[in-house]
C-alpha cells in the first residue's frame, strides 16, 4: 500500500523568504507524484506533476519539485514566496494509476 | 477560463436522507472524479468515471454511494442513506482525455449529516 508523508502541519514564512515543502512516500516502484494547492473556498489546483523523465519539474506560480528516489522525497520549492502563496498544500502519490493519493496537507503561513 | 463547478456549495440534512450532489465539469472532459475530505484529514478519492460507467472506485465507495451523469452536463454523486460520518467536503473533478490529464476540482460541497 501506498503512503504519503507531509511531516510539517503548518509552515510559517516571511514573504520574500524561499520555501520548502517536504513529502516523502512509500511505494516500491517508480510513483506518480503531484503537488497541488488549496486556497480557502477552493478547489484543489495542480502545481506540478511527476510521471517520468528530468527529477527537477517546473510548475505554475513559480513552484518546482525535485523527484529523489534515495530519498523516497518529492520536496515542493519556491525561491521567494508572495502573500498569495498562503493556502493549504498536498502531495499527492498514485500507485500504478493517475489517481492521487493524498497526504494530509501542510498550511503555509506568510507573514508580511 | 472554463471551470468546474458544484451545488450545493453546503448541504445539511437528517441522518438516513439521501442527498444528491452536483457538479458541471468543463464541457469538454471526458474522465470525472468524486473525491471527499472528512474535516481535518485527508482528501480521499471515491470514484472514477469515464464513458458512462465506474472505471475505477475505493473502499470507501460502497453501495450507499452511486454516480450518474443524467444528461450531457452533469455529474452527480448520491447517497442513499447517510451517516454521521459521510460529513465531509465532497470534490468534484474532470480531465480531458485520460486520468493522466491534469484534473481540475471543483469547489466543492460542504456536506454536514445531523
Amino acid at each position: 500500500a501506498q503512503s504519503v508523508t507531509q511531516p510539517d502541519i503548518h509552515i510559517t514564512v516571511s514573504e520574500g523568504a524561499s520555501l520548502e515543502l517536504r513529502c516523502n512516500y512509500s511505494y516500491g516502484a517508480t510513483p506518480y507524484l503531484f503537488w497541488y494547492v488549496q486556497s480557502p473556498g477552493q478547489g484543489l489546483q495542480l502545481l506540478l506533476k511527476y510521471f517520468s523523465g528530468d527529477t527537477l519539474v517546473q510548475g505554475i506560480k513559480g513552484f518546482e519539485a525535485e523527484f529523489k528516489r534515495s530519498q523516497s522525497s518529492f520536496n515542493l520549492r519556491k525561491p521567494s514566496v508572495h502573500w498569495s502563496d498562503a493556502a493549504e498544500y498536498f502531495c499527492a502519490v498514485g500507485e500504478g494509476s493517475y489517481i492521487p493519493t493524498f497526504g494530509r496537507g501542510t498550511s503555509l503561513i506568510v507573514h508580511p | 477560463e472554463p471551470e468546474v463547478t458544484q451545488t450545493p456549495s453546503h448541504q445539511v440534512t437528517q441522518m438516513g436522507q439521501e442527498v444528491i450532489l452536483r457538479c458541471v465539469p468543463i464541457s469538454n472532459h471526458l474522465y470525472f472524479y468524486w473525491y471527499r475530505q472528512i474535516l481535518g484529514q485527508k482528501v480521499e478519492f471515491l470514484v472514477s468515471f469515464y464513458n458512462n460507467e465506474i472505471s475505477e472506485k475505493s473502499e470507501i465507495f460502497d453501495d450507499q454511494f452511486s454516480v450518474e451523469r443524467p444528461d450531457g452536463s452533469n455529474f452527480t454523486l448520491k447517497i442513499r442513506s447517510t451517516k454521521l460520518e459521510d460529513s465531509a467536503m465532497y470534490f468534484c473533478a474532470s480531465s480531458r482525455d485520460s486520468p493522466g490529464d491534469e484534473q481540475f476540482f471543483g469547489p466543492g460541497t460542504r456536506l454536514t449529516v445531523l
